[in-house]
């Protein structure tokens, strides 16, 4: 059973980064079916997927173009999770965030296993 | 970006009726399309990938239909525990993207 376990704070100041990481368990963070994604949902935006991390022979990163310039998606292997990484923060940076799993695989087009989501509100 | 349209924005039907509910897309995503539920307080759930391909452990009173531009996720008979909000999402191969509907929500009449 794949698990993805979220940290990160929840309380980011304006013009600052955001940093998030998703354990995960169950799976590898290398798979080479797998794409590890950043998702974030807000009242004003709804669901909007920011970018994704995957390794086939070697790793790819996309990423949304509404972030393209702010965003840094990463693997970490060493401790088979991978994180988040969003620069200079306005309050419209404000949703929920949540990590997701994508498996050609096993789901397709969909995204089979979420964590479990961290509000994180940018406020001074 | 390719958007998706979901209809009706709520939908309002009692345990046991016949739900359907539309998405379209504003271009061809071939067959490239998944439906989720999503409760209060809880990450969207994978019901249907691929346009018609239930998820791991779905109920099979959820069936998704449809290609192109057009998609249907249909529950068979409504159960109480089925009352939330559905999202379509589409996975874009060029350039590699991921969008979601706007969502309808699924209420007890």
């Amino acid at each position: 059973q794949v698990q993805l376990q979220q940290s990160g704070p929840g309380l980011v100041k304006p013009s600052q980064t955001l940093s998030l990481t998703c354990a995960i368990s169950g799976d590898s963070v290398s798979s080479n079916s797998a794409a590890w994604n950043w998702i974030r949902q807000s009242p004003s935006r709804g669901l909007e997927w920011l970018g994704r991390t995957l390794y086939r022979s070697k790793w790819y990163n996309d990423y949304a173009v509404s972030v393209k310039s702010r965003i840094t998606i990463n693997p970490d292997t060493s401790k088979n999770q991978f994180s988040l990484q969003l620069n200079s923060v306005t309050p419209e940076d404000t949703a929920v965030y949540y990590c997701a799993r994508g498996d050609i695989a096993v789901a397709g087009t969909g995204l089979d296993y979420w964590g479990q989501g961290t509000l994180v509100t940018v406020s001074s | 970006e390719i958007v998706l349209t979901q209809s009706p924005a709520t939908l309002s039907l009692s345990p046991g009726e016949r739900a359907t509910l539309s998405c379209r897309a504003s271009q061809s995503v071939g067959s490239f399309l998944a439906w989720y539920q999503q409760k209060p307080g809880q990450a969207p759930r994978l019901l249907i990938y691929d346009a018609s391909n239930r998820a791991t452990g779905i109920p099979a009173r959820f069936s998704g239909s449809g290609s192109g531009t057009d998609f249907t996720l249909t529950i068979s008979s409504v159960e109480p525990e089925d009352f939330a909000v559905y999202y379509c999402q589409q996975r874009s191969n060029w350039p590699p993207s991921i969008t979601f509907g706007q969502g309808t929500r699924l209420e007890i009449k």
